[in-house]
């Protein structure tokens, strides 16, 4: 089975503009998180969407939105783009959304390297 | 906000065993311990996960503390691939998900021949 697949995985944009960023989740999944990480930082929590729904959110400005797909799928977007945007965007699946209190895995992606100039 | 402590970095030699530290004094008593390492620029990799008793699978041990603490991650035998970056992992609590976790600034083990 295919792992947790994100698109594209390079991107390069200018300040100002918006981006979107795709995750496919590990088939059956239906649970998906994003994260940010800094270079030189470890990942710090964005959204986490489960049954289309979100279910939580990190300390990110209203700039960041999500949203998930009838199959489960997902896009991150990010508008008016700032230099310290710049990041490597993951994304996790995991099979339901009960999280951290039952023990259940999240699955990583690659990430998406985002650059903004 | 819960967190963790690691040390910033640790070297071990192939074939030894690596015993990777982490304080996690404030972990609520119902929240799991995780550990994942990230290779660079790659996504990070599950290892282990543990609520109160001792844990071993296939890649490591984790050894956690009566009172749930502190916990020892353990690569029994250590190679060169398993340098990366280890992060000791509990939920952060400015965020009502129970998948906001708080990676902190992870351990960087480095593997010599």
């Amino acid at each position: 089975d295919a792992g947790v697949t994100q698109s594209p995985t390079h991107l390069i944009k200018t300040r100002g503009q918006q981006v979107t960023l795709r995750c496919s989740p590990i088939s059956g999944h239906k649970s998906v998180s994003w994260y940010q990480q800094v270079l030189g930082q470890g990942p710090q929590f964005i959204f986490q969407y489960y049954e289309k729904e979100e279910r939580g959110r990190g300390n990110f400005p209203d700039r960041f939105s999500a949203r998930q797909f009838p199959n489960y799928s997902s896009e991150l977007n990010v508008n008016a783009l700032l230099l310290g945007d710049s990041a490597l965007y993951l994304c996790a699946s995991s099979l339901t959304g009960t999280g951290i209190y039952k023990g259940e895995k999240l699955f990583f992606g690659s990430g998406t390297q985002l650059s903004v100039l | 906000d819960a967190k963790t402590t690691q040390p910033p970095s640790m070297d071990c030699a192939e074939g030894r065993a690596a015993n990777l530290p982490c304080n996690h004094s404030t972990i609520s008593g119902n929240e799991y311990v995780y550990w994942y390492r990230q290779i660079h620029s790659q996504g990070p990799q599950y290892i282990i996960h543990g609520l109160k008793n001792n844990e071993t699978n296939e890649m490591a041990s984790l050894i956690i503390t009566e009172d749930r603490k502190s916990s020892t991650l353990i690569l029994p035998h250590a190679t060169l691939r398993d340098t990366a970056v280890y992060y000791c992992i509990v939920r952060a609590q400015n965020s009502n998900s129970g998948y906001a976790l708080n990676f902190g600034k992870g351990t960087s083990l480095l593997v010599t021949p």
